[in-house]
Parts: C-alpha cells; structure tokens; sequence
C-alpha cells in the first residue's frame, strides 16, 4: 500500500519570501511523484512530476520539488512567491504496481500574505 | 483541446436518490479514473476504467458503480445517496501507454446531498 503524508495543513508567507511545503510517502515499490495545485471551486492542476532520472524538478509558475529516495520525501518550492499563488497544494503518488492510481495527501493550504 | 470535462458542474440531491455525473477525456486518452473529494481533504480513488471495463477499485461501497463508452468517455453513477455523499466529484483521463500515472483532472462536480 501507498500512502502520503503533507505535514503542513496551512503555511502562511508574506509575498516575495520563499517558501517549502512538505510531503513525504511511504510505498514498498518506485514511486511517481506529483504535485496538483487547486484554486477554490476548481479541478488539479499538474505543477511538476517525478517519474525518474533527475531528483531535482522544475514545474510551471517557478516552482520545483526534489525527490529524496532515502528519506521518502518529495518537497515543494519556490524562492519568491506571489499573490496568486494563495491555492491549496495536493502531493500525490502512484506506481506501476498499483495500477498507477494516485493516492494523494491531506493537501497545503497555502496563504500569501502581502 | 478542451481537456477534461465534466457535467454538470454542481448538483443538489435529496437522501435516497441516484445520481449521474458524466466525463469525457482530454483527445487522445483511454484511461478514466474517478476520485471523490470532500471538504477540507484530498482526493480519494473511486474506481478507474480502461477499455470499457473496470480495472481498478478504490475503498467504496457498491453504491457507487461507473461505466466507459466505446468513445472514451465515462459516467459515474451514485445510488442511495446519502449525505456523507456530498463531495466535489473529479474525473481524470491519461493515456494507457507510457502515461506512468500522469493524469489531467477535470474541473469536477459538486454535489450536494440534503
């Protein structure tokens, strides 16, 4: 079984500061990794993707996650953040294995403060 | 390309009745998942189909029952509905091949049970 754990419900930032959200996973097989962003009363959107190679990758709107196997995280960030980035943030993973089905985390609310 | 879409975008239902929330995939996809999301939570997996068949199933009841069309396109069916039902609804399509789990979402629908 998979699983993911985001472990920060909220994380307030003033605009311009940089920011990290955390996620880590827990599967006993290669993993995928994801990152969805959400603005309010809309679908996912895909931010970046881990499926190999590189552990360090860049997604849209600045944003870039690095995947780090021995400690199963795969972390969100970007060095300036702006207004319009205030959204909830989803960390998911899939596998091979399991179909390739997403099982995603609780979700970070993400507040930028001005 | 229109991407993912889905209908209608919100729902009001009484306890007790059926519904139906229809999908059809972003050109070129094979693949449909269906993921339920309440307030405040991330997705959760329902079931996903592939060829017209379901391949995959989440953790929930035989109330909830799906089906694929010959053109890709899927609905989801929710019977006996209750009010832990009310949920944002998302579909998510990807290619079968070489898709490693990469999924596009739809805008989802909102349904609300009373």
């Amino acid at each position: 079984a998979q699983s993911v754990t985001q472990l920060d419900s909220q994380v307030p930032v003033f605009e311009e500061a940089p920011v990290e959200l955390r996620c880590n996973y827990s599967s006993s097989v290669s993993v995928y990794l994801f990152w969805y962003v959400q603005y309010p009363n809309q679908g996912l959107q895909l931010l970046l993707k881990y499926l190999s190679g590189s552990t360090l990758v860049k997604g849209i709107n600045g944003f870039e996650a690095e995947f780090n196997k021995s400690q199963t995280s795969f972390h969100l960030r970007k060095p300036s953040v702006h207004i319009s980035d205030t959204a909830e943030y989803f960390c998911a993973v899939s596998s091979s294995n399991a179909g390739n089905m997403l099982t995603f985390g609780g979700g970070t609310r993400l507040m930028v403060k001005p | 390309d229109a991407g993912v879409t889905q209908s209608p975008t919100h729902l009001i239902k009484t306890r007790g009745q059926q519904v139906t929330l229809r999908c059809s995939p972003k050109s070129g996809h094979d693949t449909v998942s269906w993921y339920q999301q309440a307030l405040g939570q991330g997705p959760q997996f329902i079931f996903q189909y592939y060829e017209e068949e379901e391949r995959q199933r989440g953790n929930f009841p035989d109330r909830f029952s799906g089906h694929q069309f010959p053109n890709y396109s899927s609905e989801l069916n929710v019977n006996a509905l209750l009010l832990g039902d009310s949920a944002l609804y998302l579909c998510a399509s990807r290619r079968s091949q070489g898709a490693r789990g990469e999924a596009f979402f739809g805008q989802g629908t909102r349904l609300t049970v009373v």
